[in-house]
């Protein structure tokens, strides 16, 4: 069974710049998450669907972040502009019921 | 809000020698308590669920236990290859079984040959 797949793999960036993550959960996982996991923490859920709708995204900064899932399947997380503290790893999740299964993230260096 | 506080931050083991590490998580009301292990540069890979008070779960060399207040992960006879970031986390029971979970900051386990 394939994992979750995620895209890119790395990003660096110039502050202000725009940023888009890609994400394709396990096939029939109705949802799905997008944490943040900076250095030496551990994730934090910044998005949650269930299906295309949006569950819980209480954490998103939603002045510069915007996610969306078209069809109920793949998943875009999109930053605009970027500032240096949004370096990190962002780490894309499915489930089917309440066990989690992370893709391999993408890591982000905003300079 | 969920807590969760792991510790020691890092440990270092020679191979062999058996250790634990622990997982202390405040909750309203415990769905789940979920270890994952995390290799350098990658996501993190499921290891066990634990649901209830008294519940153990074992993997090759790792046993995980669940009281009501801390979880554990003990580690027997520990290989190089073990070594990696133990992460823990809780699920709520409020929000339901695709809820979020509240992440500790994670232990980074370094064996020695």
């Amino acid at each position: 069974e394939a994992g979750v797949a995620q895209s890119p793999r790395y990003k660096i960036i110039e502050k202000r710049q725009s940023v888009a993550f890609w994400c394709n959960p396990i096939s029939g996982h109705a949802t799905l998450y997008w944490y943040q996991q900076i250095l030496g923490q551990g994730p934090k859920l910044l998005i949650q669907f269930q299906n295309n709708g949006v569950v819980d995204d209480s954490q998103l900064p939603k002045d510069r972040f915007s996610a969306e899932r078209l069809k109920g399947v793949d998943s875009t997380l999109k930053i605009q502009p970027a500032k240096l503290e949004d370096s990190a790893v962002y780490l894309c999740a499915s489930s089917q019921e309440e066990t989690q299964y992370f893709g391999p993230g993408t890591r982000l260096l905003v300079l | 809000e969920d807590q969760v506080t792991q510790s020691p931050e890092a440990l270092r083991l020679q191979e062999g020698e058996s250790s634990s590490l622990n997982c202390s998580y405040t909750v309203s009301g415990l769905r789940g308590l979920f270890w994952y292990r995390q290799d350098p540069g990658k996501g993190p890979e499921f290891l066990f669920t634990l649901y209830s008070a008294g519940e153990e779960k074992e993997k090759e060399r790792l046993k995980a236990t669940l009281t009501k207040k801390e979880s554990f992960l003990h580690i027997t006879a520990p290989k190089p290859e073990d070594s990696a970031t133990y992460l823990c986390a809780v699920q709520g029971r409020y929000a339901g079984a695709n809820s979020k979970l509240t992440f500790g900051k994670g232990i980074t386990l370094s064996v020695r040959p």
